[in-house]
């Protein structure tokens, strides 16, 4: 079984430019959620999309959004980027139904704002 | 607001050398305590989920415990292959959905 795609691995971008990462979950889970990972603050959860809607939204500025399509694959996006928005970008999949369901993670894709 | 302290945050051990890494939580009700291990360029692996103070879980050199305040992950006669990043989550019942909070981490180093 396939596991959890991230595209792409990284990105270069200048500040102020928008970005859109892309991820395709494990074939069966209808949950990707979406963390950023920094040596400072650790993972901090973006936000869960589940049957194409947001089910749920961390402490995260506008800027950051998110859109999940009919087969599960999701997308997210940063606009006007800041240089404090480099980061690995990690999107997780689980079935999302049952009351417990571990996350499984991509290898993330890599954002350097410069 | 849930909280996952982990340490240390960094352990280094030679090969076989037997150790416990900690992680201290705060949540209002735990739904579940996940370990994942962390290898550097890729993204967490999903280890094991506790659900319950006094419950046990084993897979390979690893064995994890879970009480009411605190998880650990006992690693037994480690291997230069565990080296990696230990992750420790919680997953709060007032949480909707899959949202996890995580700790920073404790690096392990394992010399041969």
């Amino acid at each position: 079984k396939a596991g959890v795609t991230q595209t792409p691995r990284y990105l270069i971008k200048t500040r102020g430019q928008q970005v859109t990462l892309s991820c395709s979950p494990i074939s069966g889970h209808r949950s990707v959620s979406w963390y950023q990972q920094t040596p400072g603050q650790g993972l901090q959860f973006l936000f869960e999309y589940f049957s194409e809607t947001q089910r749920n939204k961390g402490n995260f500025p506008g800027r950051f959004s998110g859109r999940q399509f009919s087969n599960s694959r999701s997308e997210m996006n940063v606009s006007t980027l800041e240089l404090g928005d480099s980061a690995l970008y990690l999107c997780a999949s689980s079935g999302g139904t049952a009351s417990i369901d571990p996350l499984h993670f991509g290898n993330g894709t890599r954002l350097t704002v410069t | 607001e849930d909280q996952v302290t982990q340490s240390p945050e960094a352990l280094r051990l030679q090969e076989g050398e037997s150790s416990s890494l900690n992680c201290s939580y705060t949540v209002s009700g735990l739904r579940g305590l996940f370990w994942y291990r962390q290898d550097p360029g890729k993204g967490p692996e999903f280890l094991f989920t506790l659900y319950s103070a006094g419950e046990e879980k084993e897979k390979e050199r690893l064995k994890a415990t879970l009480t009411k305040k605190e998880s650990f992950l006992h690693i037994t006669a480690p291997k230069p292959e565990d080296s990696a990043t230990y992750l420790c989550a919680v997953q709060a019942t007032s949480t909707s959905g899959s949202r996890l909070t995580f700790g920073e981490g404790t690096q392990l180093t394992v010399n041969p």
